[in-house]
């Protein structure tokens, strides 16, 4: 079983739709919480950022970290096509210690 | 404003030819990174550095290697490059507290032919 398991897609869903992207992980050990976004033939960038358990709002878009259950997932509402990107799930188990990343899903929203 | 940057952006090389990718960042980081994304895969890490003359292997450091000689620069090369390693290659840095996360470049296209 891979450290960090996330939902292959691609996912494609019309304009104005709520999305849901999950990922779950194996180590207890990891503290923070990432979402990347990256366009295409770009790097990635961040997105939403979470410490430890909990949510985070910014704007469109919701962070949820459940560790009991070793889960984590990202809202977003109103979906526009140019959310349109492939969503990276990334945590790491230190302040300095590296990034594990899932393996990406591809979202297209659809006008 | 501080950036990631990195050269080449596109590079067609052979098989067997030595291959060096360049990273230079300015935001002062401490820590810095290099991924390859292939598809399927997913961001796999090579190498990476916590502070200058410090390196370390990652997942898949076969046939790689970085030197870091000072702050700003950590470039990858490839020492017999192989079709295995046509990819999209990334660098990333990062600073050394808690809140701080990797900032990306913008890729470097590779393929060996």
């Amino acid at each position: 079983q891979k450290e960090v398991e996330q939902d292959p897609g691609p996912l494609s869903v019309p304009e104005g739709a709520i999305v849901s992207l999950n990922c779950t992980y194996s180590n207890s050990a990891f503290q923070y919480f990432m979402w990347y976004r990256q366009y295409s033939r770009k790097g990635p960038e961040l997105l939403m950022y979470t410490y430890s358990s909990g949510n985070k709002e910014d704007g469109r878009f919701t962070a949820q970290v459940d560790k009991s259950s070793k889960y984590i997932s990202l809202f977003i509402r109103d979906s526009q096509p140019s959310d349109s990107a492939t969503y990276l799930c990334a945590m790491r188990t230190g302040a300095n210690s590296k990034l594990t990343f899932g393996k990406g899903i591809t979202l297209s929203v659809r006008p | 404003d501080a950036e990631i940057t990195q050269s080449p952006r596109h590079k067609i090389t052979e098989t067997g030819r030595q291959v060096t990718l360049a990273c230079h960042q300015t935001w002062n980081h401490n820590n810095m990174f290099w991924y390859r994304q292939d598809l399927g895969h997913g961001l796999r890490l090579i190498h990476y550095s916590y502070g200058v003359q410090d390196t370390n292997k990652g997942e898949v450091s076969d046939g790689y290697s970085v030197s870091r000689s000072n702050t700003e620069d950590l470039p990858l090369t490839l020492e017999s490059a192989a079709s295995s390693q046509t990819s999209v290659y990334f660098c990333a840095s990062s600073g050394v507290a808690g809140a701080d996360t990797q900032y990306f470049g913008p890729g470097t296209r590779l393929t060996v032919l």
